[in-house]
């Protein structure tokens, strides 16, 4: 598999903020998944995404799997505390193997 | 739904000796299970990936004989790292796929493994 680039590493925000990461690979995938991880946990699924194009809500996120397939963004909309942790972007290869990103490590302070 | 358990959530063990992990799919049928590595700070490594009745497929550089995978049933799937040593230690975290139609994972919370 490979390694997506994702972006920004780790954000420091306050309380109330917008936030905004995206991913990009250098292949096509025909499913992009976003992730959240708490410390010593294993990750629990935020959005998926299957269309090209598609724009999908889950309460404050929102992600967009790309035109090209080969990026998407997730924003989180008036950030609280409990939105701290790790997030992942992920693309399912054709093995339907999961290609992660690095990771967005978020901060929030009240 | 779509609940993946993992036992035990951490582990520690003399160094050769060796662990097996669960990993189990509670209220839906796993056609495929990932077995994933995750050092601290880091993004997830794939080690594996197992289909229910057949060989794993490892990784480029995951030894297969260190870690052994087994696939028994649709909601189970174990690894066991044999003859542990401390480099083994790390975050062992499983996923699950319910079907080739659904391309959804779903994660285990993971094992600590620490090897002194």
């Amino acid at each position: 598999g490979q390694q997506l680039n994702q972006s920004p590493q780790s954000m420091f925000i306050q309380e109330g903020e917008d936030v905004s990461m995206n991913c990009t690979s250098s292949s096509i995938f025909n499913t992009w998944l976003w992730y959240k991880q708490d410390p010593g946990e294993g990750p629990v699924l935020l959005i998926a995404l299957y269309k090209a194009g598609e724009l999908t809500s889950n309460g404050r996120l929102t992600a967009q799997f790309g035109i090209t397939r080969k990026d998407s963004f997730l924003n989180i909309s008036a950030s609280i505390p409990s939105d701290v942790g790790i997030y992942f972007c992920a693309g399912i290869d054709s093995g339907y193997a999961l290609n992660f990103g690095k990771g967005t490590s978020l901060l929030v302070t009240p | 739904g779509a609940v993946v358990s993992q036992h035990p959530s951490r582990v520690i063990c003399k160094s050769g000796t060796s662990v097996k992990i669960e990993c189990r799919s509670l209220d839906f049928q796993a056609t495929t299970m990932f077995w994933y590595r995750q050092f601290p700070k880091k993004s997830l490594m794939l080690m594996a990936t197992s289909n229910e009745g057949s060989k794993a497929t490892y990784e480029q550089g995951v030894e297969k004989d260190k870690f052994l995978i087994n696939h028994a049933s649709l909601t189970l799937s174990t690894l066991t790292v044999t003859s542990a040593h401390p480099e083994d230690s790390s975050f062992y975290i499983c996923s699950a796929r319910a079907s080739r139609s659904y391309n959804e994972q779903f994660f285990g919370p993971g094992t600590r493994l620490t090897v002194l």
